[in-house]
């Protein structure tokens, strides 16, 4: 029943490996994100898809890239992993403001990944 | 760029007490909202208010919002235990709709 999943949990890499985190929506919505948290619980976003079309881009490095097959999973790749990469990676989803809701964002609990 | 600023960064207060928090941001928002994160898990949605609202209650929450001074303040009234979390404010800019952008977060300690 859980809303927003993301697997793996936990994920501890060494340096120079490729990675992947998947997410997955059971709300029906049409936008889903991956943010970026940080050692200091500073969110950033990172990517935004809206009905498997990328909207947004945070200039993140081209080592991460998302997939979404469809509108209900967003996966996101990330090749040549730093230590800087380590962080907690968070899926969530809306729907559009305007449509059901106005732009609440619903999260999954994270991926700790740790790059040694 | 950080669009909101969380104050205080860490606030701990004895159970029954209330705890106000500040938010402030740089640009017009569309609206301003508020989660909390408990330790270890995601984010969770309080409240949401809109840009033309000034005030909006939700159960022991009370959410302000001054779009002149551009700062917004979350209360929560008879604190308890279970409410120590980070709690963050998030703005929606204008134009951009499906961007939510996060302060650094105030970390709340709530004493038994």
């Amino acid at each position: 029943d859980t809303a927003v999943s993301q697997t793996p949990k936990y994920l501890v890499t060494q340096m120079g490996n490729d990675k992947s985190i998947k997410c997955e929506q059971n709300l029906g919505h049409d936008t889903m994100y991956w943010y970026k948290q940080d050692s200091k619980k500073f969110l950033k976003i990172m990517f935004s898809y809206n009905n498997k079309e990328l909207i947004i881009n945070e200039t993140v490095p081209n080592r991460f890239s998302p997939k979404s097959p469809d509108k209900a999973h967003l996966n996101l790749h990330i090749n040549s992993l730093e230590l800087g990469d380590s962080a907690v990676y968070f899926c969530a989803s809306s729907q559009p403001p305007g449509t059901k809701g106005e732009g609440e964002l619903f999260f999954g609990e994270g991926s700790r990944l740790t790059v040694l | 760029s950080q669009q909101g600023e969380e104050d205080p960064q860490a606030l701990s207060i004895q159970e029954g007490e209330n705890a106000t928090m500040n938010c402030s941001y740089k640009t017009s928002i569309n609206n301003l909202q508020w989660y909390r994160q408990n330790s270890g898990r995601g984010l969770v949605h309080l409240i949401l208010i809109r840009s033309n609202e000034r005030e909006k209650h939700s159960g022991r929450l009370r959410v302000t919002l001054d779009t002149s001074k551009k700062s917004s303040s979350l209360l929560i009234t008879a604190s308890r235990a279970a409410d120590t979390a980070s709690y963050f404010c998030a703005t929606v800019i204008g134009g951009s709709n499906y961007k939510l952008t996060f302060g650094k977060g105030t970390l709340l300690t709530v004493n038994p």
